[in-house]
């Protein structure tokens, strides 16, 4: 039984497009998380909601907007796609804001033609 | 200067040797400090967590952090197959319960462990 699930695996899309993944988590978790992991492997931190609420959101563009319709779900709308943004995205989840904790989900791979 | 850094390999070891994987850093901020293991194509998973300065042991695994050289190491012993996969160490400066804290990561070492 999978416990934080992302959906699309795989995106490719257009420059210009706008698209969503969605993030599922079944551990009963309060606070989920968005990482983009770069083609050099680094992973960032984008955004943290609590309870629903957005707790970290860091330099990100604002084509970037996170949705929490409840704590089992956060959701990833990206406006306008650019070339810049193919990444992998994972989805986390933790119970509190106990990071060291985290559950990542597979990862979503989104390539921008 | 990158805030962690971590020699991204390919490293490439037999089976049953012992592994040592590094990061170094900057902020002499930092005071909890992490590993995750990340197979291909899937998401990280944390191995060791510890504050401050000293040694963890958990397993064949075993953290050691020197905050005087800024310095961090994992090291696995009689390693296995199984434990190819990429090392991502990871550090943050405040308690990870704290909503503001960010967790920094290194870009991962690739570890190859053959029969």
């Amino acid at each position: 039984d999978t416990a934080v699930s992302q959906t699309p695996k795989y995106l490719v899309t257009q420059m210009g497009n706008d698209k969503s993944i969605k993030c599922e988590q079944n551990l009963g978790h309060d606070t989920m998380y968005w990482y983009k992991q770069d083609s050099k492997k680094f992973l960032k931190i984008m955004f943290s909601y609590n309870n629903k609420e957005l707790i970290i959101n860091e330099t990100v563009p604002n084509r970037f907007s996170p949705k929490s319709p409840d704590k089992a779900h956060l959701n990833l709308h990206i406006n306008s796609l650019e070339l810049g943004d193919s990444a992998v995205y994972f989805c986390a989840s933790s119970q509190g804001t106990r990071r060291e904790t985290q559950y990542f989900g597979p990862g979503t791979r989104l390539l921008v033609l | 200067q990158k805030e962690v850094e971590q020699d991204p390999g390919p490293l490439s070891v037999p089976e049953g040797a012992i592994v040592s994987l590094n990061c170094t850093y900057s902020n002499s901020a930092f005071q909890y400090f992490m590993w995750y293991r990340q197979y291909s194509r899937k998401g990280p998973e944390l191995l060791m967590y510890t504050y401050s300065s000293g040694n963890k042991e958990d397993g064949r695994f075993t953290a050691q952090v020197d905050k005087s050289s800024k310095y961090i190491s994992l090291f696995i012993r009689d390693s296995q197959p199984s434990d190819s996969a990429t090392y991502l160490c990871a550090m943050s400066e405040s308690h990870l319960s704290r909503s503001a804290s960010k967790i920094i990561f290194g870009s991962g070492t690739r570890l190859s462990i053959r029969p």
